[in-house]
């Protein structure tokens, strides 16, 4: 089955860029059935969407984040990327990269989506 | 402050069955579908319903979901211990273009 591993520094310092890699198994990136997602959790908070990247390499970023956010995506290496700029301590959380079913017409007619695979996730604190 | 409105907390005894309510609007829960996630603390969150009320293999029948207008709830059966636990929901936005989350149930078996 699929797996994803995130592996990035743990520690940033404010004002410096965030740098995650989500490395993918079990699939292709290239698999066209789905979107390669990044979320994060702030400790003891709800889940946020950060973006998604296609692997043509076409993205799409929270509002939120849009002007700091960088997604990529390196099919050779089965892997995508996310890079975020002018971090302070609010980007402190934990993050996930996750696999994401590209929205389909269920057999109710509905826009139907999920994450189905999730990695780990990793901590990334934001400190000086 | 999440787009999706869950209670915080919810709880029952071993056998018991819960409900957990999540509230959105149109531009979401309203016009596509919804689906929930278990997360046991320090874990991932693990897809347990999706498309409304499908399971994915492996969830047992204990979990089930439903979608009524601008609304979804999530019921488990047969409370078991194993089912403490954080449940989210989550529907597609179109405003977004992208997910929006509920802000987390933590359900606890007395």
């Amino acid at each position: 089955q699929v797996q994803l591993q995130e592996s990035g520094p743990g520690l940033v310092k404010p004002s410096q860029t965030l740098s995650l890699t989500c490395t993918v198994s079990g699939d292709s990136i290239s698999n066209s059935r789905y979107y390669w997602s990044w979320v994060r959790q702030p400790a003891g908070k709800g889940l946020e969407w950060i973006g998604r990247i296609f692997s043509t390499g076409r993205t799409h970023s929270n509002p939120s984040l849009k002007s700091r956010l960088t997604i990529s995506v390196d099919t050779s290496k089965n892997q995508f990327s996310l890079k975020l700029t002018s971090v302070t301590a609010a980007d402190t959380a934990v993050y996930y990269c996750a696999r994401q079913r590209a929205p389909y017409y269920d057999s109710s007619g509905f826009w139907a989506w999920y994450f189905d695979s999730w990695g780990q996730g990793t901590l990334v604190t934001v400190s000086s | 402050q999440s787009v999706l409105t869950q209670p915080p907390s919810a709880s029952g005894t071993p056998g018991q069955r819960v409900t957990i309510s999540c509230s959105g609007s149109g531009s979401n829960i309203g016009s596509n579908t919804v689906n929930w996630y278990q997360q046991v603390p320090e874990t991932a969150p693990k897809l347990l319903i999706y498309s409304n009320d499908q399971r994915p293999s492996g969830v047992p029948d204990r979990f089930s979901g439903s979608r009524s207008g601008t609304s979804a709830s999530l019921a488990i059966s047969g409370l078991q211990s194993e089912d403490e636990a954080d449940y989210y929901c989550a529907a597609w936005d179109d405003s977004l273009n992208g997910p929006v989350f509920g802000g987390g149930t933590k359900l606890t078996v007395l």
